[in-house]
């Protein structure tokens, strides 16, 4: 299985600045259909998982601009460009390039 | 718009069997994979199965595999995860979710405890 670990685990952060999390997956995400299928969710207190990124850098759906996703093969990186209270909640990267999906554990994000 | 719904959660005993649904409506679950995700109580995500867009392929976890059967009705556009011999360790929130994760249900709890 691949595993997924995420830095930091828990960010506290200033309204109004960026916040960075990092993503490791013990093995290439890079698919032999040449996709890198990594994502990242939110999940705000109490409520389901909500996408925010997938295939590394791509928006979902109604997604603010100032969240952004990069890296490749096995690093990858969420950013928060100017953070805002409504994102408090835990960021999870996932990778769905092979079974089992896995998850990383997890980094929690609140307001200092 | 699309929407998730699960229901089927409880209270159960250990070693029972429970089913829970999940009904689609904006898709059509005959076009896509569908997974069920859940979440123990303060915990992080564990996937737990998927079955593919035409129902020909099942995916499990291994800690559910031999236990848990993922199913779909495409006449009820509604996705099943028929859970047999239950234990503690599967008390966990239960999400339906469609293939890209872009869309989830809001969950449904199952609690195992005797």
């Amino acid at each position: 299985d691949i595993v997924m670990t995420q830095t930091p685990l828990s960010s506290p952060v200033t309204l109004g600045q960026p916040a960075s999390i990092s993503c490791r997956s013990s093995q290439s995400l890079v698919h032999s259909d040449g996709n890198t299928y990594l994502s990242w969710l939110q999940q705000r207190p109490g409520q389901p998982p909500r996408l925010l990124i997938y295939k590394i850098s791509n928006r979902f759906s109604g997604v603010p601009d100032r969240f952004s996703g990069s890296g490749a093969g096995t690093d990858f990186t969420l950013k928060i460009s100017r953070v805002e209270a409504e994102d408090v909640g835990v960021y999870y990267c996932m990778q769905a390039t092979q079974f089992p999906r896995t998850f990383g554990p997890g980094t929690k994000v609140d307001i200092k | 718009q699309v929407q998730l719904v699960e229901s089927g959660g409880g209270v159960v005993q250990p070693g029972t069997s429970l089913t829970l649904s999940c009904a689609a409506s904006g898709i059509t679950l005959s076009n896509y994979a569908m997974h069920w995700v859940r979440q123990a109580p303060g915990k992080g995500l564990e996937w737990v199965a998927v079955i593919s867009y035409d129902g020909s392929r099942r995916y499990y976890a291994d800690s559910v595999k031999g236990r848990f059967t993922i199913s779909r009705d495409t006449s009820k556009n509604t996705l099943y995860l028929q859970m047999n011999s239950l234990r503690a360790e599967d008390t966990a929130v239960y999400y339906c979710a469609e293939n890209s994760y872009g869309y989830w249900g809001q969950g449904t709890l199952v609690t195992v405890s005797s």
